[in-house]
């Protein structure tokens, strides 16, 4: 079956901090590749997406590469901010069906 | 303003009293689905909609109907409701299959 495994949180950084959360899938096919960002109160948001292999997404300081041979699409950022604090899901979609991982807490403290 | 609407944005009702949530999306989006997000678990889908009159099950399907009669709206009804259906809804639509999705606010419910 689909499944999204990522690293289990709650990840708390220094401002300017390196970060990386981890993620890994298993998917029959060749899906397309997600990380969202949920902040307090507020539904999901699309940080970005890969859709195909070796593909790197990236959006506002984010970069994720769909790594076939890994199965994984790890999220970085070279140095976080307070604003970044939030929840991030990694999530992958075969089509009509998206499959979520459960969320890592980040917490950027100045 | 492009965006996804759900109604109620809380609700708390009693176990058995049959219930309705309503989601709207404004885009004009062919894909629309309903998530439930709980504790350790994250998102799982309930159900989606490719199209008017179009609808599958996700992964969680059981206690819940859907419908889709018009392209805007994708409503999630709980005939009756337990206490286990205590949880986050989002309610999510996209253009097709190889676009992002867009999600609601969200409607947190409390079955007693």
């Amino acid at each position: 079956g689909n499944s999204v495994t990522q690293m289990e949180g709650p990840v708390t950084l220094s401002e300017e901090a390196f970060l990386t959360i981890n993620c890994t899938y298993t998917a029959t096919g060749y899906p397309s590749l997600f990380w969202y960002v949920q902040y307090p109160g507020e539904g999901l948001q699309l940080l970005l997406k890969a859709t195909k292999a070796d593909d790197k997404g990236s959006n506002k300081g984010f970069e994720a590469t769909y790594r076939k041979e890994t199965t994984s699409f790890h999220l970085e950022k070279g140095s976080v901010q307070v604003s970044d604090s939030a929840v991030y899901f990694c999530a992958l979609s075969t089509g009509n069906q998206f499959y979520f991982g459960t969320g890592t807490s980040l917490t950027v403290i100045p | 303003e492009a965006q996804v609407t759900q109604n109620p944005r809380y609700l708390i009702t009693v176990t058995g009293k049959k219930l309705t949530v309503t989601c709207s999306q404004n885009m004009n989006h062919e894909y629309m689905s309903w998530y439930r997000q709980d504790p350790g678990l994250g998102l799982r889908q309930i159900y989606y909609s490719m199209n008017v009159e179009v609808t599958d099950k996700g992964d969680v399907p059981e206690g819940y109907k859907v419908s889709r009669k018009e392209k805007r709206n994708f409503p999630l009804i709980l005939e009756s409701p337990s206490p286990n259906q205590t949880s986050l809804y989002f309610c999510a639509s996209r253009r097709d299959k190889s676009y992002e999705q867009y999600f609601g606010p969200g409607t947190r419910l409390t079955v007693t």
